[in-house]
């Protein structure tokens, strides 16, 4: 199904590591790519594919997969970071969101 | 550099229909498709479709299926997204996006507001 499954919201202490999940059945045949979003602002991309960044993108954003689920990896997450981060995979039918994790760095 | 930018904000009633525009600079606009997502106030992104601005192909999400048109024009350079019928519901930001499998670049947003 073209359903991709987000914790709506994961806190992280400054500079510690922190893990963004998403989950369907899609990411068993396609990766998922990833997208940082802050109020009032569009989307930046920071992964993509297996597990590529984007040009300008920190090397502390990293992108995993296994099996439905992929992940989003911030090691030493930075104030900066704090943002919304939203999954985006396809299938057969097209592509779709996850519905999106709001990430808070405390 | 690469730059996307959208037609302004617009407000329109019920029933009526709405065309965004996309205008790129930067890049080979032909070479690349664009994908169009929106975004209700508070709520996460919806993707809407992507049309290749080589040949024409486009794909909608099925829920908009009948209602949207996305076109392109490779002498100026510009994509739009045409929204027909609309509701109270399609109030939202709409952003343009470089690329159909993985959008790369965006459009800074045009707010469409629905309202009688």
């Amino acid at each position: 199904s073209s359903e991709l499954t987000q914790d709506p919201a994961v806190s992280v202490a400054l500079g510690q590591t922190v893990r963004i999940t998403c989950q369907g059945d899609s990411l068993r045949g396609y990766f998922a790519n990833w997208y940082q979003q802050k109020p009032g602002q569009a989307p930046v991309l920071v992964i993509y594919g297996k597990n590529n960044r984007p040009s300008g993108i920190p090397d502390r954003f990293s992108g995993s997969s296994s099996g439905n689920t992929a992940s989003l990896t911030i090691t030493g997450a930075q104030a900066e970071d704090e943002a919304d981060y939203y999954c985006h995979s396809r299938d057969s039918s097209g592509y779709f969101f996850g519905g999106g994790t709001k990430l808070s760095v405390l | 550099q690469v730059r996307l930018v959208q037609s302004g904000t617009d407000l329109k009633k019920p029933g009526a229909s709405v065309k965004v525009s996309c205008k790129a600079s930067g890049f080979s606009f032909s070479k690349f498709s664009f994908t169009w997502v929106r975004q209700a106030r508070g709520q996460g992104l919806e993707w809407m479709g992507w049309i290749s601005a080589y040949n024409g192909n486009a794909k909608y999400a099925q829920k908009l299926q009948g209602r949207v048109t996305m076109t392109t024009d490779t002498s100026t350079g510009t994509a739009y997204m045409e929204l027909r019928s609309l509701t109270s519901d399609d109030t939202a930001m709409y952003f343009c996006g470089r690329g159909g499998e993985i959008p790369d670049y965006w459009g800074q947003g045009t707010l469409v507001t629905v309202s009688s």
